[in-house]
Order: structure tokens, then C-alpha cells, then sequence
């Protein structure tokens, strides 16, 4: 089954302890994204990826890392948290190629920083 | 830049109720567009795309056409139920800039 498997679904850390969440897609797709959802902001984009040790920022990068050691994997790293990155997390990957362009997502990680 | 501006919610409906969702966007050339769906606790996932002016893309009941010249992408269906309570996403896709750009979302609640 074709898929964006993101982890953990749900997080509760403290302000300044390092973290990671897992994005794993099994399409083979070039592109893989990070967007946060808000109340209102509809989804933002985080950071954006169009291959292997190809990455960019989007339009909220602050206070966020990624990498792309391997096609299938995009994990996203906030090195140390804060209150305002209190948010639900999604992963998105999606074919540049074949003319497919419409996104998969992940479930999706509800992080909350206290 | 590009953009995607869709109507504020929350819209309610009573069930068998006919929905429009609106959506227009601004960009430059010619984007691909999408209706992407929100259910409770999941992700999002595409309801319906068009590539091209004057497309209509349909699923489920749901349909939006392509309209270049009032550069919008409506949302419709003729009949809604309870199980299209959801949070409703209009996006484009730009293949130049390799990124799709999202509306605020709007969402649906249906009474049965």
C-alpha cells in the first residue's frame, strides 16, 4: 500500500530538549515536504526536498532541521524546541515526474511544547 | 507569488444540503489545482485535481471546474451527508516553483 508513515503521532516535550519526527514514504517519490497546520494559517511549508541531500527552505524554516540521507526518509529536527512550534505536523511526498503532482500525506504528528 | 484564498468557516449544512466551497487563487502561467480533504485525526488527501482551464475534476459527488478567467475553483456537491464532515483544502501546484500552495481550509460540519 502506497504511503507517508510519520512518527510519533502525538508528542508532548519541554522547551529546549532536542527532537526528532521520522517521515518514511514507499513511493519512490522525488519530492518530500514538512508543513505545520494552525488554526486559521491553513498548512505552511516547513521544508521542502526535491532529492537525496537536496533540501531547501520553505516559508516558516525557523527553528527547524532536516535531511535526506535516503530517498525514502525525510526526518524533521527541531534542535531545541520552543512553545510557539506547539503545532500538528505533516509529512508530504510527491512524484516530479509522470505528471502526478498531487501530494501524499502522512497521518500527521501533534506536537506540543511546554 | 501564488496564492489560494478560500471562504472562512465554519459552513453548516444540514444533510442532503447542496455545498459550494469557494476558491480562487492568483498565480502566474497556468497551475495545476486540487481539492484536498481533511477527516477528523487524519491526514490530508486528495478529493479532486484539474490541470487545465476549463477541466472538471470530479469525486465522490464533490466537483470543482477550472476557471481561468475568474481564476477560481469551486467546490460543489449536490447532496452532502454526515460523513462529509471534514476540514476542505484548495491548493495549487506550480510546476515551476515545485511546490503546492494551500488555502486556509474550510470546515464542514453536516447535521443529519
Amino acid at each position: 500500500e502506497a504511503q507517508v508513515t510519520q512518527n510519533p503521532r502525538y508528542l508532548i516535550t519541554v522547551t529546549g530538549k532536542k527532537l526528532t519526527v521520522t517521515c518514511s514514504q514507499n513511493m519512490n517519490h522525488e519530492y518530500m515536504s514538512w508543513y505545520r497546520q494552525d488554526p486559521g494559517l491553513g498548512l505552511r511549508q516547513i521544508y521542502y526536498s526535491m532529492n537525496v541531500e537536496v533540501t531547501d527552505k520553505g516559508d516558516v524554516p525557523e527553528g527547524y532541521k532536516v535531511s535526506r540521507k535516503e530517498k525514502r526518509n525525510f526526518p524533521l529536527i527541531l534542535e531545541s524546541p520552543s512553545p510557539n512550534q506547539t503545532s500538528l505536523y505533516f509529512c508530504a511526498s510527491s512524484s516530479l515526474t509522470g505528471g502526478r503532482t498531487e501530494a501524499f500525506f502522512g497521518q500527521g504528528t501533534r506536537l506540543t511544547v511546554v | 507569488g501564488d496564492s489560494v484564498t478560500q471562504m472562512e468557516g465554519p459552513v453548516t449544512l444540514s444533510e442532503e444540503a447542496f455545498l459550494t466551497i469557494n476558491c480562487t487563487y492568483t498565480a502566474t502561467g497556468y497551475p495545476s489545482l486540487f481539492w484536498y480533504v481533511q477527516y477528523p485525526g487524519e491526514g490530508l488527501q486528495l478529493l479532486l485535481k484539474a490541470t487545465k482551464a476549463d477541466d472538471k475534476g470530479s469525486n465522490k459527488g464533490f466537483e470543482a471546474t477550472y476557471r481561468k478567467e475568474t481564476t477560481s475553483f469551486h467546490l460543489e456537491k449536490g447532496s452532502v451527508q454526515v460523513s462529509d464532515s471534514a476540514v476542505y483544502f484548495c491548493a495549487l501546484y506550480h510546476t515551476g516553483g515545485f511546490k503546492t500552495i494551500f488555502g486556509a481550509g474550510t470546515r464542514l460540519f453536516v447535521k443529519a
